[in-house]
Order: C-alpha cells, then sequence, then structure tokens
C-alpha cells in the first residue's frame, strides 16, 4: 500500500513551457486535491475532485488544469508556466463517511517546481 | 468562502513547556478541523482532528479544543519535546466541501 505517490519530486521549467504533475493514490479514495505551497501562506487549494469525471476549481485555479478519468489518478497540467508558479505542490486524498463528511486527508510526499 | 486565520505565525519554548497555536474560522457552518504537522522537507501529516459535535479532543500530550460560538480552536502540546519541532497547519471544512481550508501555519521550535 503506496498511499499517495507523486512525480517528480523536483522540476525546472522554463518560462511558456507545460507540465503534468502526476499523482496516484490506492487507497480507493474518492477525494483528490491539489494545493500548493508558498511561505508564509499555508496551502492553497488549486483543484479538487469528489470522483472520476467530476472536477472543480478551488481558490487559485488559474494557469492550471485537471482531469479525473480513473478514481486512482488526477494529473495537474500546468498549460504555460510562469515564474509565479514556482512553489511546493501537494497532491492530497481522502474519503467520507456518509454524506460528505470529511475524513483525514493523505499528502504525497510534494513536488518542488522552479519555473526560471 | 472559508477564511483561516493561524497565530502566532512563529514560537519558540523551552522543552518540557506547553505549546498553544490558535486559529480562527470565519464559516459557521464548518464542522470539521484537523491539524496537521510538517516537518522540514517532509508531506503535511494529520496528527488530530475534531468535528463541531465535541468541545475537546485529547490524545497524549495533544489536545485541540472547540470553541463554536466563537469560532476558534486550538492546538495544545503538553510536555513539548524537541521532535515536536515542526511547522503546524490548523484547517477547517464542512461537510459537503471535500477540500480544506488550511491556516498559514506555525513554524514551532522546541530548545533543548
Amino acid at each position: 500500500n503506496a498511499g499517495v505517490t507523486q512525480t517528480p519530486k523536483f522540476q525546472v521549467l522554463k518560462t511558456g513551457q507545460s507540465m503534468t504533475l502526476q499523482c496516484a493514490q490506492d487507497m480507493n479514495h474518492e477525494y483528490m486535491s491539489w494545493y500548493r505551497q508558498d511561505p508564509g501562506m499555508g496551502l492553497r487549494l488549486i483543484h479538487y475532485s469528489v470522483g472520476a469525471g467530476i472536477t472543480d476549481q478551488g481558490e487559485v485555479p488559474n494557469g492550471y488544469n485537471v482531469s479525473r478519468s480513473t478514481t486512482e489518478d488526477f494529473p495537474l497540467r500546468l498549460l504555460s508556466a510562469a515564474p509565479s508558479q514556482t512553489s511546493v505542490y501537494f497532491c492530497a486524498s481522502s474519503y467520507s463517511i456518509g454524506a460528505g463528511v470529511n475524513t483525514e486527508a493523505f499528502f504525497g510526499q510534494g513536488t518542488r517546481l522552479t519555473v526560471v | 468562502g472559508e477564511n483561516v486565520e493561524q497565530h502566532p505565525s512563529t514560537l519558540s519554548v523551552q522543552e518540557g513547556d506547553s505549546a498553544v497555536i490558535k486559529c480562527t474560522y470565519s464559516d459557521s457552518a464548518s464542522n470539521y478541523f484537523p491539524w496537521y504537522k510538517q516537518e522540514l522537507g517532509k508531506r503535511p501529516q494529520l496528527i488530530i482532528d475534531i468535528r463541531s459535535n465535541v468541545g475537546e479532543k485529547k490524545d497524549q500530550r495533544i489536545a485541540v479544543t472547540l470553541n463554536k460560538t466563537a469560532k476558534h480552536f486550538s492546538l495544545h502540546i503538553t510536555e513539548t519535546q524537541p521532535e515536536d519541532s515542526a511547522v503546524y497547519f490548523c484547517a477547517a471544512s464542512k461537510t459537503g466541501r471535500r477540500a480544506l481550508t488550511f491556516g498559514s501555519g506555525t513554524r514551532l521550535q522546541v530548545q533543548p
């Protein structure tokens, strides 16, 4: 049981390049989300998904796309990288008990992205 | 939407002392309040959570209290140890909202 796995761990991009951050979980969790972590700002929600085929925007969605074709995978795409997207990105998954009652979120190990 | 404020941003205590971190939230419908610990270079990990139907929860040296009227909740760590040094995040969510709103974090330093 690997939990939540993110790849890559580190990435350097040039301004304007595109790339996909991968996230996979093997816990059969319904809910998956992407956060970015910047100094002094906590973790801010980019996009989330409540199940395969369903995604929605979080607090800071601009410049990012997501899709959820399977329960296990939730990739995050940067369309045209900008220096403002330099950050540490975390994927998380969780399940709910009953009608949308939250439980523990499990985080991946993070991706440190630098855009130059 | 929900807004979570966390204080202090840094906290230094002597080993064996207690540490208290406080958070306030804005959405009165929020009913789930987890606390995460993040060691340097690692992922956040849940240390304790509380739901709005209880006022306090304890797990060994860690406790969380919730005041729904005032819309604030606090993390209490007793008998601190150097391995408690980390960044702590509070968060809030509510039934039907699948993602968490996080506070800005508190860097706790426990001096040996």
